[in-house]
């Protein structure tokens, strides 16, 4: 119940097209779910957010759509460029536990 | 200003030695955290810290032993180490739903 799963695990894309990525968790209690990105030998960081209130977070090239009856939720990365090839990871807590689930991460090229 | 450091960057060590990562944070935060990420990836959380009290601990082998001297430091020593212990490790501090995550540690052991 603890687990978010996280497709695909690798994705190519051209540049300029539109990437997609998909998590699905089980734990009702989560309410809160981040999207984090990775460059090579960086550490996380925070891409974009989104709590269960709302079905769509918007900014800029980034959305994430959140559909809480199906308990999956999505990013879609619009126009994508070659200097957002990363490793994107979902993830999701429950406000209050301090515990982030993270998903298995999504390895993103943007062919020029 | 960086905002989560952590030293050393890498760190290179023989089987059964025993070796720390220092991590500091600068945002005044409550919280503080260690991951590990191994080879494939994957994110897993290891310690937690909420002002210097520990309040997650995960299935860690007792070869790790997190220590929090105050808010802003949360370290990690481990002893006896073996070669699965090889990856990356990130500390993390956040205040409220947001982490932070540091530049990473990537440890090695031969």
């Amino acid at each position: 119940q603890q687990q978010v799963k996280q497709s695909p695990q690798s994705l190519i894309v051209q540049k300029g097209g539109i990437s997609i990525i998909n998590c699905a968790y089980e734990n009702t209690a989560f309410d809160y779910f981040p999207w984090y990105q990775q460059f090579p030998g960086k550490g996380p960081a925070l891409l974009i957010a989104i709590r269960p209130d709302v079905s769509e977070k918007k900014e800029g090239r980034f959305t994430i759509s959140f559909n809480k009856s199906a308990k999956q939720f999505s990013l879609h990365i619009m126009d994508s460029q070659p200097g957002e090839s990363a490793t994107y990871f979902c993830a999701a807590i429950a406000v209050g536990t301090y515990k982030y689930i993270f998903g298995t991460g999504t390895r993103l090229k943007v062919l020029a | 200003d960086t905002a989560v450091s952590q030293t050393p960057k890498y760190l290179v060590t023989q089987m059964g030695n025993d070796k720390s990562i220092k991590c500091e944070q600068n945002l005044g935060h409550d919280t503080m955290y260690w991951y590990k990420q191994d080879s494939k990836k994957f994110l897993k959380i290891m310690f937690s810290y909420n002002n210097k009290e520990l309040i997650i601990n995960e299935t860690v082998p007792n070869r790790f032993s997190p220590k929090s001297p105050d808010k802003a430091h949360l370290n990690l020593h481990i002893n006896s180490l073996e070669l699965g212990d090889s990856a990356v490790y990130f500390c993390a501090s956040s205040q409220t739903s947001e982490q932070f995550f540091g530049p990473g540690t990537r440890l090695t052991v031969l």
